[in-house]
C-alpha cells in the first residue's frame, strides 16, 4: 500500500521561512505533488516534482528526495494569506494518487 | 477558460437513498478523478476515468460507482447512503493519464441525515 506522513500543524508568524515534511512509503513511485486548500475552498495545485532537488516557484519551493522517500514544502515570506492546509500526494507508475492528511499552516501577525 | 464544474454544490439525503454527482472536466481535459474528504481528514481517493475506462479505484464499498461520458464529464453515485457518507466529494481533472497537475472543482456538500 501507501502511506504519507506530514505534521498535522505548523505555525509561524508573518514574513518568517515555514517547511513542511512529507515523508512516504509507497511501491512505484513516481511524482510527489503539493496542494493548497483554504478553509472552504477547493485544493489548488502548488508543485511538482518527479526528480530530485528544489523546483521552485515564487515564493514557495518544493524538494524531493527519492533515496529518502521525502519532500518538503518551503514557504518563504509568509503572508496572512498563507494559512491554510498543505498536503503532500504520491503518483504512482500505476496511475494512483495518495494524499496525505494534510498540514494546517497558522500564520501569525 | 472555465474551471472544474461539480454539481450540486450542497445536497442533503436521507439514509438509504441514493445520490448521483456531476463533475464536468476543463475542456481538454480527459482524465477525472474523485475524492472524499471529511472533517480533519485528508482526501480519500474514490476512483480515476480516463478516456471512458475507469482506470484505479480507492479503497470503497461498491456502493461508490461512477463512470466518464465520451466528453469527458463524469458522474459518481452512491447508493444505499449512510450517515457516515456526509463528506465533500472533490473531483479533479488532468490533462492526461498522469497526476503531475490536478485541477479540483469546489466540490459538492453531501449531508446524510
Amino acid at each position: 500500500g501507501q502511506s504519507l506522513e506530514q505534521p498535522s500543524e505548523v505555525t509561524a508568524v508573518e514574513g518568517a521561512i515555514v517547511q513542511i515534511n512529507c515523508t512516504y512509503q509507497t511501491s512505484g513511485f513516481y511524482g510527489l505533488s503539493w496542494y493548497q486548500q483554504h478553509d472552504g475552498g477547493a485544493p489548488t495545485f502548488l508543485s511538482y516534482n518527479a526528480l530530485d532537488g528544489l523546483e521552485e516557484t515564487g515564493r514557495f519551493s518544493s524538494f524531493l528526495s527519492r533515496s529518502d522517500s521525502y519532500g518538503y514544502l518551503l514557504l518563504q515570506e509568509l503572508q496572512m494569506k498563507d494559512s491554510a492546509s498543505y498536503f503532500c500526494a504520491v503518483y504512482t507508475n500505476a496511475g494512483k494518487s495518495t494524499f496525505g492528511d494534510g498540514t494546517t499552516l497558522t500564520v501569525k501577525p | 477558460k472555465a474551471g472544474v464544474t461539480q454539481t450540486p454544490r450542497y445536497l442533503i439525503k436521507t439514509r438509504g437513498q441514493q445520490v448521483t454527482l456531476s463533475c464536468s472536466p476543463i475542456s481538454g481535459h480527459r482524465s477525472v478523478s474523485w475524492y472524499q474528504q471529511t472533517p480533519g481528514q485528508g482526501l480519500q481517493f474514490l476512483f480515476e476515468y480516463f478516456s471512458e475506462t475507469q482506470r484505479n479505484k480507492g479503497n470503497f464499498p461498491g456502493r461508490f460507482s461512477g463512470r466518464q461520458f465520451s466528453n469527458s464529464r463524469s458522474e459518481m453515485n452512491v447508493s444505499t447512503l449512510e450517515l457516515g457518507d456526509s463528506a465533500l466529494y472533490l473531483c479533479a481533472s488532468s490533462r492526461g493519464q498522469g497526476f503531475t497537475e490536478a485541477f479540483f472543482g469546489q466540490g459538492t456538500r453531501l449531508t446524510v441525515v
